[in-house]
């Protein structure tokens, strides 16, 4: 069966750090671009960073840059996002996806979701 | 908020057709083609139509999406109660390098 499962998620203070993992089974993952997506109580979808196949691109959303880190372990078949300098705002149920390049990238597989709750 | 615009709410009765609209802009729409999500609440999204237009494997024909310029359509047709949820198109943006998710639209199946 075809599965993503986030872990990781936890209640931090603001300006802390923490480390998102998403274990992938099921499909060849060194196939595929990954990506993060939050979602903020209450709120609708934001996509948050991808990475490619190899690890060799990345790409962020403006408002992480410089705090969040996408990275890859294609030998574990992992995804993580590595959460720095934390804020209220970066609360949310945050979603690891896989991108379908048959479907022009979109993300056909997703996770269960994890919660990030910044707060003091 | 976001660079693409979707009505907050739609609605319709079963067996009716309704269709949600997502507006945007040359550096998205305008020049890349938009997928649409469903999401139940309290579970995690649905790819929808993949493509502008294409349906993965296992998902009904009642549901059909559409493109033209800056803007994209989702149509469901023979409404159901199991459609209520939320819809969000979402397309790749050149000048932002990034994909952007409309707001998002709740459906209500009265």
């Amino acid at each position: 069966e075809v599965q993503l499962v986030e872990s990781g998620g936890d209640l931090v203070q603001p300006g802390g750090s923490l480390r998102l993992s998403c274990a992938a089974s099921g499909f060849t993952f060194s196939n595929y671009w990954m990506t993060w997506v939050r979602q903020a109580p209450g709120k609708g979808l934001e996509w948050v960073a991808n990475i490619k196949k190899d690890g060799s691109e990345k790409y962020y959303v403006d408002s992480v840059k410089g705090r969040f880190t996408i990275s890859r372990d294609n030998a574990k078949n992992s995804l993580y996002l590595q959460m720095h300098s934390l804020r209220a705002e970066d609360t949310a149920v945050y979603y690891c996806a896989r991108q379908e390049t048959s479907y022009s990238y979109a993300f056909d597989i997703w996770g269960q979701g994890t919660m990030v709750t910044v707060s003091s | 908020q976001s660079v693409v615009t979707q009505p907050p709410s739609a609605s319709g009765t079963p067996g009716q057709r309704v269709t949600i609209s997502c507006s945007g802009s040359s550096s998205n729409i305008g020049s890349n083609t938009v997928n649409w999500y469903q999401q139940v609440p309290g579970t995690a999204p649905k790819l929808l139509i993949y493509n502008n237009n294409q349906r993965p494997s296992g998902v009904p024909d009642r549901f059909s999406g559409s493109k033209s310029g800056t803007s994209a359509s989702l149509a469901i047709s023979g409404l159901q109660s199991e459609d209520e949820a939320d819809y969000y198109c979402a397309p790749w943006d050149a000048s932002l390098n990034g994909w952007v998710f409309g707001g998002g639209t709740k459906l209500t199946v009265l």
